[in-house]
């Protein structure tokens, strides 16, 4: 069974710019959580998604951030007019529809983003 | 607000000797406990969790956990840690609402043969 898929695991970007992270989640998981781990520091959660609803966005910078998980495809991580401080590790978290309290999230291997 | 501290950046232990990586927890209501291990380069991987019922937890590549409720503590453990055990280990509480993971800082592991 495949795990959480995310992609590109490494991204550079200049200042500016703009970028997408995507991820999708494991088959027949269909609750997604992004998390950012800044370098030296935790993991902190940024927004879960079901299918085509942002269910907690708290952790959202409230500006350039935006999170979709649409019907079809990937969930996506979108960053407008990015900025040295955005260069972290990205990671996006999957877990079951059903009794999703009781069951560990799983995580995929990140997205990497650096900022030039 | 619920969260979760690892109060030790690194444990530095012996191949072959217990491994104790520490945790305390705040939560409003019951805590659900989880602890993942994540190595160079790479996401997180689940090690085991806590939900309700046995204070001893076992989990995954030999790992367990103590709930202490009085002490509001998830320690982990290992009777026996090998190199590969070396990684960043991380503690977290999952926010009963909505379901997110609220992480401790991470301790870093050493094992050293």
């Amino acid at each position: 069974n495949a795990g959480v898929m995310q992609n590109p695991r490494h991204l550079v970007r200049r200042r500016g710019q703009e970028a997408r992270l995507r991820c999708s989640p494991m088959k027949g998981h269909s609750h997604v959580y992004w998390y950012r781990q800044l370098p030296e520091e935790g993991l902190k959660f940024m927004v879960y998604l079901q299918k085509e609803n942002i269910i907690d966005e708290s952790g959202m910078p409230k500006e350039r951030f935006s999170a979709e998980f649409p019907k079809e495809g990937p969930s996506i991580l979108r960053i407008q007019q990015v900025v040295r401080g955005d260069s972290a590790a990205y990671f996006c978290a999957s877990s079951p529809s059903s009794s999703h309290s009781n069951q560990p999230q799983h995580f995929g291997d990140g997205t990497r983003l650096s900022i030039l | 607000a619920q969260s979760v501290a690892q109060p030790e950046d690194q444990v530095n232990v012996a191949e072959g000797n217990p491994l104790t990586v520490k945790c305390t927890y705040s939560v409003s209501g019951n805590p659900y406990l989880f602890w993942y291990v994540q190595y160079p380069n790479r996401g997180l991987q689940f090690l085991l969790k806590y939900i309700t019922g046995d204070n001893l937890v076992k989990g995954s590549y030999g790992f367990e956990a103590e709930f202490n409720k009085s002490q509001t503590s998830f320690h982990l453990k290992k009777p026996s840690a090998l190199v590969s055990d070396s990684a960043l280990y991380f503690c977290a509480v999952r926010d009963v609402g909505v379901g997110k993971l609220i992480f401790g800082q991470g301790t870093t592991l050493q094992v050293k043969p």
